[in-house]
């Protein structure tokens, strides 16, 4: 098994840019979750999604950001316009149903300059 | 709304030597998850130990083992026989009913050879 996969691992950006951050989740899981982790914040749920429908995004911090998972095999973290506030390590995770657990993928580190 | 607090933001112990991490938590779910997720400096989040609410006896991994008092809202971790490769960022997670995880501020386990 691959695990969650990201892409891409590292990210360096201007400020004023658009970013897309990917996520392809463990086969079979039916959720799937979007967390930025910083020093000051910790890590954040920014939004999650069950069978591909969008259930909670009160974490999303503002308009800037969308996600999207158009099939149950991918989905995309959009920043647009980025801001050097939104640097930060930004992890996807699947879970299989009511099972709990969580699988993290390797994360994206993000700077924006 | 859950709370999870971890007041040991580091710890360190001695290479074969055994550390207990502590962690309490609140909630208003009358069945939910508790969880020890790993991140070592590669920043990948690794689950260490999972323990069902609903039972009495304590979750056991190898040489991780956790001491799970319910009533007192405490959930420590055991980390026996100490490894050089223990050494991470260590946080205590719940989740509530609609698979949403609540972390902890963490804490950073150093392992002295």
């Amino acid at each position: 098994d691959a695990g969650v996969i990201q892409s891409p691992r590292h990210e360096v950006t201007e400020m004023g840019q658009e970013v897309t951050l990917r996520c392809k989740p463990i086969s079979g899981h039916d959720y799937l979750f979007w967390y930025r982790q910083t020093m000051m914040r910790g890590l954040e749920l920014l939004i999650y999604f069950n069978n591909n429908v969008p259930i909670d995004d009160s974490g999303m911090p503002e308009d800037r950001f969308s996600a999207k998972m158009p099939n149950a095999s991918f989905s995309t973290l959009k920043i647009q316009p980025s801001e050097p506030r939104d640097s930060a390590v930004y992890f996807c995770a699947s879970s299989a149903g009511r099972s709990y657990e969580q699988y993290f993928g390797p994360g994206t580190r993000l700077t924006v300059t | 709304a859950q709370t999870v607090t971890q007041s040991q933001p580091e710890m360190s112990v001695q290479e074969a030597e055994t550390v207990t991490l502590s962690c309490t938590y609140d909630t208003s779910e009358s069945d939910y998850y508790l969880f020890w997720y790993k991140q070592p400096p590669s920043r990948q989040m690794i689950l260490v130990i999972r323990q069902e609410a609903y039972k009495q006896q304590n979750a056991t991994e190898n040489r991780f083992s956790v001491n799970f008092q319910k009533a007192a809202k405490s959930f420590s971790l055991k980390i026996s026989d100490s490894q050089l490769g223990d050494a991470a960022m260590y946080f205590c997670v719940t989740n509530n009913a609609g698979n949403m995880l609540t972390f902890g501020g963490g804490t950073r386990l150093m392992v002295k050879p």
